[in-house]
């Protein structure tokens, strides 16, 4: 079975901090994706990023960087330099190869206060 | 209109009404899925559609009937709801491949927040 675990359940940092929300997944399958989404207070979940299985290299995205580690089988996600408008919930996604559903965690909500 | 867009986005019904939400998706994507959000609980993936079918069913009360008359469009109709089944109702859509193939992302509505009361 596919598990996600999110640990923080909320944080909080100020401006121009820098923040790393953690992700530890467990799956057996050889080829997976992993996601991160963002959801703000409008409900809505947005896309911020897909990895496969097989691509343990690094992004950065502006002032968002994922880090992929197969090894700890860990997907974190950096926020550089935070804002205001970064506050929201982060959820991490798991699906197998070739389906679309996704385990989710349970999100971490991140606060950045002014 | 672009997305995925849900309606409506806030519903309150009584434990006798029946009610349906409302999902539809202008991204030409072949799969379309229910998620519910409870407070302080993971999304949990309710059902599946893919090409019009129903492939996935997790082990959702019977109370929750889905539909899906065409690529485009997702409806959850509701029926003797409990207050248990106050939640936000996500509406999702990804093009769903086959097996050992690229997986596409999941694009969300905004989601349909009931309260039964």
């Amino acid at each position: 079975a596919q598990k996600v675990t999110q640990a923080q359940t909320e944080i909080s940092v100020v401006e121009k901090e820098d923040v790393t929300l953690d992700c530890v997944y467990e799956t057996r399958d050889t080829t997976y994706y992993l996601f991160w989404y963002k959801q703000p207070p409008s409900g809505e979940l947005v896309f911020l990023i897909r990895r496969n299985s097989f691509d343990e290299q690094n992004e950065i995205s502006g002032r968002y960087s994922w880090n992929f580690q197969k090894s700890t089988s860990s997907f974190n996600f950096t926020i550089t330099a935070s804002q205001v408008v970064d506050s929201a919930v982060y959820f991490c996604a798991l699906s197998e190869a070739g389906y679309s559903t996704l385990t989710f965690g349970k999100g971490t909500m991140l606060l950045v206060s002014p | 209109e672009t997305g995925v867009t849900q309606t409506p986005r806030h519903l309150v019904m009584g434990m006798t009404n029946k009610k349906s939400l409302k999902c539809e998706q202008h991204l030409g994507h072949n799969a379309m899925y229910w998620y519910k959000q409870s407070a302080k609980k993971p999304l949990e993936l309710m059902f599946v559609y893919s090409l019009e079918e129903r492939v996935e069913n997790n082990s959702v009360p019977s109370r929750f009937s889905p539909e899906c008359p065409n690529s485009s469009h997702l409806f959850l109709h509701l029926h003797t709801l409990q207050p248990e089944d106050s939640a936000l109702y996500l509406c999702a859509s990804s093009q769903r491949r086959g097996q050992g193939t690229v997986n596409t992302e999941a694009f969300f509505g905004q989601g349909t927040r009931l309260t039964v009361v």
